[in-house]
C-alpha cells in the first residue's frame, strides 16, 4: 500500500520555465516531508524539506508547499536549469511514529536546453 | 568530508547463492539505514540502527536477510540465499540522529543482480 504517491513518472520542461513536481500522501500522521534528487548511478541526495507546521519552505530556485488538508505537496523550481535533469522523489515520516521515511516511486524531470 | 561508502558497486550471482554488501558510514553518523530499491520504485527501509542496536528491523525478511553493524561503525547486510527477486538496488544511508528531520545521507548502492 503506497502511503506517498507520484503521479507523474515524467516531466519535461523547458530551460527557464517553472518545473512543478507534484505528491500526495495518505497517512495523516506524516508530519515531515522532504524531497530527494537522484542522479543516474548515484544515491538520493536531500533537496529540501518543511514540516507540518509550515505551508512554504524556500531555498534558493526551489520552494516547496504543503497542502495539509489535500495531503499534497509540491516542488517548484524555478528557472529550470539542464542540470536539474534527475529523478525527483517525495519522501514523508510520523516524527512521533518510528521515524521511517516513506518514499515516493519518483517522477523523472527532463529540463530541455 | 567522505560520504558514505558502499561495496561492491555491482554484483552478478546465481540464485540460492549467498551475496553481502557493506556500508561506511560518514564519520560521527550513529545512526544507519539500510534500504531497498526496485527499479521504478521509492526506496523502502529494510533496518536501522542507531549505533550498534538495530532499532527498526520490521520490513526485512529474516528468512533470508541479516544485518549486523558491529562496533556501531560499519554494517554489512547479507542475503542467505539469494532470490530472483532480490535484484535490486540496495542502499546504505546515515545520518547523525535517529530524528528524520535530519537529512539522511544516501551511499551510492549496490547494485544486485540474481541469475
Amino acid at each position: 500500500d503506497q502511503q506517498v504517491k507520484q503521479n507523474s513518472p515524467s516531466l519535461s520542461v523547458q530551460e527557464g520555465r517553472i518545473s512543478i513536481l507534484n505528491c500526495d500522501y495518505t497517512n495523516s500522521m506524516f508530519d515531515y516531508f522532504l524531497w530527494y534528487k537522484k542522479y543516474p548511478a548515484e544515491g538520493p541526495t536531500f533537496l529540501i524539506s518543511i514540516s507540518s507546521i509550515k505551508d512554504k519552505n524556500e531555498d534558493g530556485r526551489f520552494t516547496v508547499f504543503l497542502n495539509k488538508s489535500a495531503k499534497h505537496l509540491s516542488l517548484h523550481i524555478v528557472p529550470s536549469q539542464p542540470g536539474d535533469s534527475a529523478v525527483y522523489f517525495c519522501a514523508a515520516s510520523a516524527q512521533t511514529g518510528a521515524n521511517n521515511l516513506f518514499f515516493g516511486t519518483g517522477t523523472r524531470l527532463t529540463v530541455i536546453p | 568530508e567522505a560520504g558514505v561508502v558502499q561495496s561492491p558497486r555491482y554484483k552478478i550471482i546465481e540464485k540460492k547463492q549467498p551475496v553481502a554488501f557493506w556500508c561506511n558510514p560518514i564519520s560521527g553518523h550513529n545512526t544507519l539505514y539500510w534500504y531497498l530499491q526496485n527499479l521504478g520504485q521509492g526506496p523502502e527501509l529494510l533496518i536501522r540502527y542507531e549505533n550498534e542496536e538495530a532499532v527498526d528491523d520490521s520490513q526485512l525478511p529474516k528468512d533470508r536477510f541479516s544485518a549486523e553493524r558491529l562496533k556501531g561503525v560499519d554494517s554489512t547486510l547479507k542475503i542467505q540465499p539469494a532470490e530472483l527477486g532480490d535484484s535490486a538496488v540496495y542502499l546504505c544511508a546515515s545520518s547523525l540522529g535517529g530524528q528524520v528531520s535530519g537529512e539522511l545521507f544516501f551511499g551510492e548502492g549496490s547494485r544486485l543482480t540474481v541469475l
